[in-house]
Formats: structure tokens, C-alpha cells, sequence
């Protein structure tokens, strides 16, 4: 049973450019979560799906950011117009039904984006 | 707000010795409360996993600790190995779903 898949694993932008992050959750799980961790930060909740919906996105900064789960297909996080201080290490996690409050969730190995 | 503290932020020690990592949070009302390893460049595992109605779990030589009306857990590690190298976080879900994580501990074991 393959892991939490993201991709890609580094990804270099200009500023200004887009950023699009993908995860493919776990087998059988229906529940993705998206974190920031920032340089010499602790990892920050951004965002929880479940499939073509978006249940708490307070974490996510209000302007430039948006993710969706598709019926069909990754989860995207998507970064327009980045800028230096998006440069971080993106995890996305996934849990079984519950929804994180009796399972673990798992995480993908990230996808580390700097802005030049 | 949930807030999380890890101590120490690093720690050295040499191969064999038993060692004692702190976590502490401010919101005592909590669903469970993980352990995780992040090695360099990679991803987490999640190590441990104590729901708030449970004072402790082991895993083979970690044992992990909650209390939960002082708003504390400790991660025991025995007999320290130079593979056990790498940041350890704790994290607690308060929300439902959300975790909240501490910058994590530092760990450095040396042969």
C-alpha cells in the first residue's frame, strides 16, 4: 500500500510565477491536510478536504492560496504570484474517515518550494 | 490559541544513554496528542499516538507519557542509538482535525 505521494519533491519559482503542489492520499483515505513549514518555524495547519469539498481553510493565507480535491485525481495546492516568503516546505497528510481525532494522520515526504 | 512548546530545541548525546523529551501545551482540552520524527529532507512518521482518555503508550524502547490536566508529555527513549538521530515533534488535535505542532526537538546521538 504506497504512502502519501506529493510531487513535485522541490520546485523553483521566479517571483510572480504559480506554484502548484500535488498529493495523492493514502489508499482508502478520503481526508487530505495541507501544512507550511517555515524555516526555523514549527509546521502551520493550512487546510482540510474531503473530496470536492473544502472543510476548514482558516489557515490558509487569505489571498494568492487555494486547494481543492477533485472527485477524480490529486489534491492541489495552488500558490499565485509567489513571493520570497512563500519559499518553505509543503506537507500534505491524509486520514481515514474519522477525520484525525482517533487515527493518525500520514504524511508525504513534502514538497520543498523556494522563490527566487 | 493552542500553543505548543518543545524542550530542549536540541540535544546531543552519546549512544547508549536513556533520554527524556519534553512537550507541553496550554489548552488541556484535547483529542489525543501524536509523536512524530522528521528526519532531514524528508517527511514525518508518526512514532506514537496517545488519545486524551490514555496516560501512555510504548512503541519497542519509546514510551510516551500524557497528562493532560497539566498540559504535559514526555517521549522516553531508551538505549539511545545513533539511528534514533533526527527532530522530533510532538503535536496535539484540539479541534477535531487540526494539529497543532511544537518546533520540535533536535536530537543528536553520537556512537
Amino acid at each position: 500500500n504506497a504512502g502519501v505521494m506529493q510531487n513535485p519533491r522541490h520546485l523553483v519559482r521566479r517571483r510572480g510565477q504559480e506554484a502548484r503542489l500535488r498529493c495523492s492520499p493514502m489508499k482508502g483515505h478520503s481526508h487530505v491536510y495541507w501544512y507550511r513549514q517555515l524555516p526555523e518555524e514549527g509546521l502551520k495547519f493550512m487546510v482540510y478536504l474531503q473530496k470536492e469539498n473544502i472543510i476548514d481553510e482558516s489557515g490558509m493565507p487569505k489571498e494568492r492560496f487555494s486547494a481543492e480535491f477533485p472527485k477524480e485525481g490529486p489534491s492541489i495546492l495552488r500558490i499565485q504570484q509567489v513571493v520570497r516568503g512563500d519559499s518553505a516546505a509543503y506537507f500534505c497528510a491524509s486520514s481515514p474517515f474519522s477525520g484525525g481525532t482517533t487515527d493518525t494522520q500520514y504524511f508525504g515526504p513534502g514538497t520543498r518550494l523556494t522563490v527566487l | 490559541k493552542q500553543e505548543v512548546t518543545q524542550i530542549p530545541a536540541a540535544l546531543s548525546v552519546p549512544e547508549g544513554e536513556n533520554l527524556v523529551l519534553n512537550c507541553s501545551f496550554t489548552d488541556s482540552a484535547i483529542y489525543n496528542l501524536q509523536w512524530f520524527r522528521q528526519d532531514p529532507g524528508k517527511g514525518l512518521t508518526s512514532l506514537l499516538l496517545i488519545q486524551s482518555s490514555q496516560r501512555e503508550q510504548t512503541s519497542g524502547r519509546l514510551n510516551a507519557s500524557l497528562d493532560k490536566s497539566s498540559g504535559r508529555s514526555t517521549l522516553y527513549i531508551a538505549a539511545s542509538q545513533p539511528g534514533d538521530s533526527a527532530t522530533y515533534l510532538c503535536a496535539v488535535v484540539d479541534s477535531g482535525y487540526a494539529l497543532n505542532f511544537g518546533k520540535g526537538t533536535s536530537l543528536l546521538v553520537t556512537p
